[in-house]
């Protein structure tokens, strides 16, 4: 069964360091996404990047990085210069099916929350 | 453009009575899901609607729970005869369809608290 690994419930990181969440996830699907997602504490959940089973480099987008171990089944989210601004709740996610799966549900580790320190 | 909107933000109930959560989806995103997010969790997978196909229902976790979505837009999670354990955040996402990413915008949910 499908299933997604966040081992850290809590990470602290100093201002303009860089960190990284861990992310395992468990399919038998060969064909998969997997998604980062921040969760502020006002409650809404905003994207962050995106990587693709068949995609053959990690995922960037801006400050964040997707350190994609598919051998490992690890998808680890790096944050680069961490701002204040940063402190969430970061859940990782995975939908099984490529382009368009069929049914498109995502399912959500238990979430790191980040604490970034001045 | 205007992103997923739910209401109400907040609905507190009575243990026993019937609830509607709503959610407007991005025009033009047409697929619509709705997850549970309970205190301090995950976000819990329940339904799922893409155009006119059959609702993904596997997630739903009991027929007191259903939903329905009204011309391919707006969408309605009802649960009857609300228990304690059905509080919780409820979030509504979309997302377009197609492309490998379809990458899901939430709503800022609704918090449900049954008494």
């Amino acid at each position: 069964a499908q299933k997604i690994t966040q081992t850290q419930p809590g990470m602290f990181v100093q201002e303009k360091e860089a960190v990284t969440l861990d992310c395992t996830y468990d399919t038998s699907d060969p064909s998969y996404g997997l998604f980062w997602y921040k969760q502020p504490s006002s409650g809404e959940m905003i994207f962050l990047i995106y990587q693709g089973s068949y995609d053959q480099q990690n995922a960037t987008e801006g400050r964040y990085s997707l350190n994609f171990q598919k051998a490992r089944k690890s998808a680890n989210l790096v944050i680069s210069a961490s701002q204040l601004g940063d402190s969430a709740m970061y859940f990782c996610a995975m939908r099984e099916g490529g382009y368009g799966g069929a049914t498109n549900k995502l399912i959500f580790g238990t979430g790191t929350l980040l604490a970034v320190q001045p | 453009g205007a992103g997923v909107s739910q209401s109400p933000s907040n609905k507190v109930t009575e243990k026993g009575k019937d609830v509607e959560l709503r959610c407007d989806p991005i025009s033009g995103h047409t697929a619509l899901y709705w997850y549970r997010q309970s205190l301090g969790q995950g976000l819990e997978f329940l339904i799922y609607f893409q155009g006119n196909s059959a609702p993904d229902k596997s997630g739903l976790p009991s027929d007191r729970f259903s939903a329905e979505r009204t011309g391919g837009s707006v969408s309605t999670l009802t649960i009857q005869r609300t228990q304690q354990e059905d509080s919780a955040v409820y979030l509504c996402a979309s997302s377009l369809q197609g492309g490998a990413r379809n990458e899901q915008f939430f709503g800022p949910g609704t918090r449900l608290t049954v008494l």
